[in-house]
């Protein structure tokens, strides 16, 4: 049984540049979070959506950073333009309906020089 | 005041002993708590949840939570060195979970 699965795994970019990030949720699973966590700030949620629609975003640092969930199978989370502070492992997690039960995928490490 | 609090560690215990893990929440009206184990380079994975008041146990772990002093354990019997990871606690906050920045646990044969 397939977990959540995540793309790319690793991501070196040069600051400027657009950065995509992907998502597949567990088949069934109704709800999807974007998380990023950093040594100093540890575990942060970005946005999360119930049935493809963004519930909260108030996570999310600023304009440069987008995300959308066309579909219950596939998410993607965009930052334009990337900055250097931006580096930092970026999680995606589902759960069957809510926060409770969350699992998580294998977290895309994104560097920004 | 961080919303969830935990002591970075790292937390050294040796082998066969019990290693507790403590973390305090802010919002006194959090009713769900978590716990999350992360192994190095890897994603967090749950391995506890408690929603009332006392311990509960699984297998060789136990939660533990007192709402009244706001504060959520988890204690680890016979700790193994296989038990070395950051242990993350996460309280709900409406539909979503706020976590703490985790504390590290070794366990040394």
């Amino acid at each position: 049984d397939a977990g959540v699965i995540q793309s790319p795994r690793h991501e070196v970019t040069e600051m400027g540049q657009e950065v995509t990030l992907r998502c597949k949720p567990i088949s069934g699973h109704n709800s999807l979070f974007w998380y990023r966590q950093t040594m100093m700030r540890g575990l942060e949620l970005l946005i999360y959506f119930n049935n493809n629609v963004p519930i909260d975003d108030s996570g999310m640092p600023e304009d440069r950073f987008s995300a959308k969930m066309p579909n219950a199978s596939f998410s993607t989370l965009k930052i334009q333009p990337s900055e250097p502070r931006d580096s930092a492992v970026y999680f995606c997690a589902s759960s069957p309906g809510g926060p409770n039960e969350q699992f998580f995928g294998p977290g895309t490490r994104l560097t920004v020089l | 005041q961080k919303e969830v609090e935990q002591n970075s560690g790292p937390l050294s215990v040796p082998e066969g002993a019990i290693a507790s893990l403590n973390c305090t929440y802010s919002d006194r009206g959090s009713q769900s708590f978590f716990w999350y184990r992360q192994y190095s380079g890897k994603s967090p994975e749950l391995i506890m949840f408690i929603y009332s008041n006392g311990d509960k146990e699984d297998g060789r772990f136990t939660a533990q939570l007192n709402k009244a002093s706001q504060y959520v354990s988890l204690l680890i019997r016979d700790s193994q060195p296989s038990d070395s990871a950051t242990y993350l606690c996460a309280v709900r906050a409406g539909d979503k979970l706020i976590f703490g920045t985790g504390t590290r646990l070794q366990v040394f044969p």
